[in-house]
Order: structure tokens, then sequence, then C-alpha cells
């Protein structure tokens, strides 16, 4: 079975500087997907970032990279310029491509001080 | 706005009821999901449906149930509830059996006094 690990409960940093979550992974599987979601105050889900294994390429969305190695099951999340509004928890979640379920993390906590 | 919608948006009952809750997926999307967020916790997978089809079950207890009707909108039952069943209950559509993002919608808050 797939297993998705996030070793940081909890994480701050300051307004403007930049932050790098933690997520390993474990599977025996040479093609799945990446995820990355964001759980603000408000509690909905949001997608922030999504990785495809067979791309070495890592994926950016404005502020958000990630840092995929593939070799180590490791797929790390940063922040750049960080925001009041990233204060949230962020999910990694990885999508085996069988059809089965998500894997989710257990979420890192992250706040963001003024 | 994900596009998914879930219905009621709270939902208050007593111990020993029954409730359904109701999910539409996006536009387009065949693979439905259902999580269980208890507070403070992670997200805990129930059940996915594709198509009509039962694709993948989780942890569901056997007073949880659910289906995706031939319109693709999916419900969730539970019975017998239980204090312990009080969570935020997400429902996620994708496109795809996998291969595609989840998106969710703003989920149900059950809350069992």
């Amino acid at each position: 079975a797939q297993t998705v690990t996030q070793s940081q409960p909890e994480m701050s940093v300051q307004e403007a500087e930049t932050v790098t979550l933690s997520c390993t992974y474990d599977t025996s599987e040479s093609n799945y997907y990446l995820f990355w979601y964001k759980q603000p105050p408000s509690r909905q889900m949001i997608l922030v970032i999504r990785q495809e294994a067979y791309k070495q390429q890592n994926a950016t969305e404005n502020r958000f990279s990630v840092n995929f190695q593939k070799a180590a099951k490791s797929f790390s999340l940063k922040i750049s310029d960080s925001q009041l509004g990233d204060t949230a928890m962020y999910f990694c979640a990885f999508d085996s491509n069988t059809g089965n379920q998500f894997y989710f993390g257990t979420g890192t906590s992250l706040t963001v001080i003024p | 706005d994900s596009g998914v919608t879930q219905t009621p948006k709270h939902l208050i009952t007593a111990t020993g009821q029954r409730v359904t809750l109701r999910c539409s997926p996006r536009s387009g999307d065949l693979s439905v999901y259902w999580y269980q967020q208890s507070l403070d916790q992670g997200l805990q997978f129930l059940i996915q449906y594709y198509n009509g089809e039962e694709r993948a079950k989780g942890n569901i207890l056997e007073r949880f149930s659910a289906q995706q009707f031939p319109d693709l909108h999916s419900e969730l039952n539970l019975s017998s509830l239980e204090l312990g069943d009080s969570a935020l209950y997400f429902c996620a559509s994708s496109v795809e059996q996998s291969a595609s993002p989840l998106h969710f919608g703003n989920g149900t808050r059950l809350t069992v006094t």
C-alpha cells in the first residue's frame, strides 16, 4: 500500500520569507501523480500544485514550487514571499494512476507571522 | 468555486439517527470520492465511485453506505449515528478514475449530539 508522510506537524515563517514543507511517500509504482492541497481556516480544500512522476521538471505555480526527487521519493513544497493568506494546513497527496484511492498525508499546519 | 456542490452545509442530529449527505460533482467529472475529517485530523478516505460503480473502499464503517446515481450525483448515508461521527465530510470529484486532481466541495459539517 502507498503511504504519504509529512514529518512536520507545525511550521511558521515570517511574512515575505521562504518556507519549505516536506513530504515523502512510499510506492513500488513508476508512474504516479503528486499533489499539494491547502486547507485555510475556512476548511475549504484547494489544489495548490500538481506533479507528474514521469516529468523531471519541477512544477511551479507563481510563488509555489516543488522539489521532486523521484529516487528519494521526496516531494517538498516551497512557498516564496510568504503572505498572511498562506496560513493554512497543507496536505501532500499521492495518486497511483491505478484507479485506487487518493492517499493524503497527515498535514502540516503553516502559520505566516506578520 | 470548485464546481462541486455539497448539501447541506451543516447538519445537527441526535445519536442513533440517520442522515444523508448529497454531492453534485463538477460538470463532466465521472469520479466521486468521500472523505471524513474529524477535528484537527487529516482526511480519512471513505469510498470512491466512478461512473456509477464503486471503485475503491477505505475505512468506511458498516453503518455508512454510499452510491452514485446515473446523473452522477452521489449520496453518503450515515446511520445509527454516534458522537464520534461528528466531523466534516468532504466530497471530491475528478474527471478520470486517477491521475486527475481532486476538486473538493465545501464539505458538510455533521454534529451528533
